[in-house]
């Protein structure tokens, strides 16, 4: 079956680094998004990884292991404005993505 | 980036009447488009994909008869929940892919969302 796993809740500081894990398991892979989401409302886009390595996007990076089937969010610099669920996203073969419940991060001051 | 509009934001309705949620496309044809359902906590739920011009596809245990949806053209698709009742109150989302960007790979593109409450 297709599954992510991600942990479902996390804290970090204001100022700080923190990296949001997430493994999966789909049928056929066509890259992997991560995705925002704040409380009330939808999803906005962050990264888009589909080979190995690290894209860097100003305070974001986002990791992509193939053969692992890992990924990681890495956010820098930690903002208040950051406290949100980050849903990691991967796509199958027929291109559809496989949502799982995402990390609820929370900034504390 | 590319903008999805949706509307409403909120809607209250009482049991058992229907409930249309639109989503459009501001500056982009969407032949395809895709309406989830999330509940508190959970993850988004894929219910259907909007194809224009032809039927939705919906996804296994979605009754297509009480999620109607319509996809009449290339920057508008319509969800309507019919007989709602409170158990289907919950935060409906559209998304679509701007096809400059990658008509299979491109990013998805959500509307702001749409809270249904059924009283």
């Amino acid at each position: 079956g297709q599954n992510i796993d991600q942990p479902t809740e996390m804290t970090a500081t204001e100022g700080a680094i923190v990296q949001i894990n997430c493994t999966y398991q789909t049928s056929g892979f066509n890259g992997l998004f991560w995705y925002q989401q704040h409380a009330g409302e939808a999803p906005t886009f962050l990264s888009y990884n589909v080979l190995d390595g690290l894209e860097e996007k100003g305070r974001f990076s986002s990791f992509l292991s193939r053969s692992k089937g890992y990924s990681y969010l890495l956010l820098k610099e930690l903002q208040m404005k950051d406290s949100a669920s980050y849903l990691c996203a991967p796509m199958d073969s027929n291109y559809q993505l496989i949502w799982g419940a995402g990390t609820k991060l929370i900034i504390k001051p | 980036g590319a903008v999805v509009s949706q509307h409403p934001s909120w809607v209250i309705c009482k049991s058992g009447t229907s409930v249309k949620i639109e989503c459009r496309s501001l500056d982009f044809q969407a032949t395809t488009m895709f309406w989830y359902r999330q509940f508190p906590k959970q993850s988004l739920m894929l219910m259907a994909t909007s194809n224009e011009g032809s039927k939705a596809t919906y996804e296994q245990g979605v009754e297509k008869d009480k999620f109607l949806i319509n996809h009449a053209s290339l920057t508008l698709s319509t969800l309507t929940v019919t007989s709602a009742h409170p158990e289907d109150s919950s935060f409906y989302i559209c998304s679509a892919r701007d096809p400059s960007t990658g008509q299979d790979t491109g990013e998805l593109f959500f509307g702001e969302g749409s809270r249904l409450t059924v009283l």
